[in-house]
C-alpha cells in the first residue's frame, strides 16, 4: 500500500515568505507527527495531532510555526516569514491506532521529507 | 529533556564484518523503542520496533535489544554489506509524552567491499 507522502520535496523561500508543506499520512492512520532534522541532527518533533485534534505542539519553535489537520487526514505545516535558521528537513510520520492504546505504543512511518531552504 | 547518544558517531568496515551500535537515554522510562535507516537526501525506514513488553527483536541479518534498566539499544547487524551503508538512528517514546519519539544524532556507517 501506499506509505506517508509529502509535497513538495524541495522548496527554497526568501527570507520572510511564507511557506506551506504538506503531508498525507498512510489512509486510516490516527496519529500523524511532524518533526525537523537539522544537517547532520536527529529530527526533533514539532508537533502531534490525534484525528484532527493537536494533542501536543510543545515542540514548534516559535509562533510562525502553525500545523492543522482539519480533517484528521492531510496535515499542514505552515512557517511564517521565513528565517534562515528554519532551513531543514521537515519530515512528518504517521501511526496506526491500537485500541484503547496510549500512541506511544505504536509504530511510526515516516515520510520522505520535505527540504526547505530559506535564503 | 530526554538525551538520547549514540555511539560510534561514524563507522567504516570491511565487507562482512558483524557490527555493533550503541543507543543510550537519559530517561530509561521507555515505552516503545524504534531503529531507523537513513539513506542521503531520504526519509527514515524504520528497521526495528521494541514494545514496551519486549526485550528484543530480530528481521534478518538485524537483531536490537533493550535494556530498560540502564536505558540502553543495542544494534546488531550481522555480516554487513554495501547496501547496509546508511545513517542508523535510534528514537524512543517515553511514558508522559504521548507517543513523541526522542531521536539520537545517528551512527553512519560505511560497509565498503
Amino acid at each position: 500500500g501506499a506509505g506517508v507522502s509529502q509535497s513538495p520535496r524541495y522548496k527554497v523561500a526568501k527570507r520572510g515568505q511564507d511557506v506551506a508543506l504538506r503531508c498525507d499520512p498512510i489512509s486510516g492512520h490516527v496519529s500523524l507527527f511532524w518533526y525537523q532534522q537539522a544537517l547532520g541532527q536527529g529530527p526533533e518533533f514539532l508537533t502531534y495531532f490525534q484525528n484532527e485534534a493537536q494533542l501536543d505542539k510543545s515542540g514548534l519553535p516559535s509562533d510562525r510555526f502553525f500545523a492543522e489537520r482539519p480533517e484528521g487526514s492531510v496535515s499542514t505545516l505552515k512557517i511564517q516569514r521565513t528565517q534562515q535558521e528554519d532551513s531543514a528537513v521537515y519530515l512528518c510520520a504517521s501511526s496506526y491506532p491500537v485500541a484503547g492504546g496510549s500512541p506511544n505504543y505504536n509504530e511510526q512511518f515516516f515520510g520522505p521529507g520535505t527540504r526547505l531552504t530559506v535564503l | 529533556k530526554q538525551e538520547v547518544t549514540q555511539i560510534p558517531a561514524a563507522l567504516s568496515v570491511p565487507e562482512g564484518e558483524n557490527l555493533v551500535l550503541n543507543c543510550s537515554f537519559t530517561d530509561s522510562a521507555i515505552y516503545n523503542l524504534q531503529w531507523f535507516r537513513q539513506d542521503p537526501g531520504k526519509g527514515l525506514t524504520s528497521l526495528l520496533l521494541i514494545q514496551s513488553s519486549q526485550r528484543e527483536q530480530t528481521s534478518g541479518r538485524l537483531n536490537a535489544s533493550l535494556d530498560k534498566s540502564s536505558g540502553r539499544s543495542t544494534l546488531y547487524i550481522a555480516a554487513s554489506q554495501p547496501g547496509d551503508s546508511a545513517t542508523y538512528l535510534c528514537a524512543g517514546s517515553i511514558g508522559s509524552t504521548l507517543g513523541r519519539l526522542y531521536f539520537g544524532r545517528g551512527t553512519q556507517l560505511t560497509v565498503w567491499p
